[in-house]
């Protein structure tokens, strides 16, 4: 496998945007992360996902971050509008559960610049 | 809630000498905890993990933890450290939350630096 793919790697973009961050998780995984890296704050939980499902969001930092995952195979980050604080690192991770928990495996991130 | 503390944000350490970063987690029910390691401009890379058995775990490139359940600690360590070990390295702990999924929280990283 080729392991957890993040688009774009780097994304610069403009205040007011509209920014989506895409992730494909390994195959036969069935929990699905997304983390967000600043110095600041260091790695925040946004949401997670198990089955395609979100199981907790509570980690958005606001109604402009919203996240899908339409099938076991993608999901997508979305900020709209973007604003200068949203510039971070963006992570997506993926593991097994249940009774076949184990690490998560992380993408190479998405780093987001918002001017 | 679920919380990893990692209590020092840098660790110097002369290269040749053991390394200690250290690590303690707040959880409800049996913890798994992990450490990863990050390299600049890269994603995170697992290291080891505890699930269950034996306290002191191996992992990767030379490193071992030991899980302390009374103290609530998983500290990371090295017998004798590489230049090459530099780098931020984050504890996390896994558990299930009250809707019986698991939930993974990670401390805010230690730098790891290795003097030659």
């Amino acid at each position: 496998d080729a392991g957890v793919i993040q688009s774009p790697r780097h994304e610069v973009t403009e205040m007011g945007q509209e920014v989506t961050l895409r992730c494909k998780p390994i195959s036969g995984h069935d929990y699905l992360f997304w983390y967000r890296q600043t110095m600041m704050r260091g790695l925040e939980l946004l949401i997670y996902f198990n089955n395609n499902v979100p199981i907790d969001d509570s980690g958005m930092p606001e109604d402009r971050f919203s996240a899908k995952m339409p099938n076991a195979s993608f999901s997508t980050l979305k900020i709209q509008p973007s604003e200068p604080r949203d510039s971070a690192v963006y992570f997506c991770a993926s593991s097994l559960g249940g009774v076949n928990t184990g690490e998560l495996f992380f993408g190479e991130g998405s780093r987001l610049t918002v001017l | 809630a679920q919380s990893v503390a990692q209590p020092e944000d840098q660790v110097n350490v002369a290269e040749g000498n053991p390394l200690t970063v250290k690590c303690t987690y707040s959880v409800s029910g049996n913890p798994y905890l992990f450490w990863y390691v990050q390299y600049p401009n890269r994603g995170l890379q697992f290291l080891l993990k505890y699930i269950t058995g034996d306290n002191l775990v191996k992992g990767s490139y030379g490193f071992e933890a030991e899980f302390n359940k009374s103290q609530t600690s998983f500290h990371l360590k090295k017998p004798s450290a590489l230049v090459s070990d530099s780098a931020l390295y984050f504890c996390a702990v896994r558990a299930v939350n009250s809707g019986g999924y698991q939930k993974v929280t990670f401390g805010i990283g230690t730098k790891l630096q290795v003097i030659p």
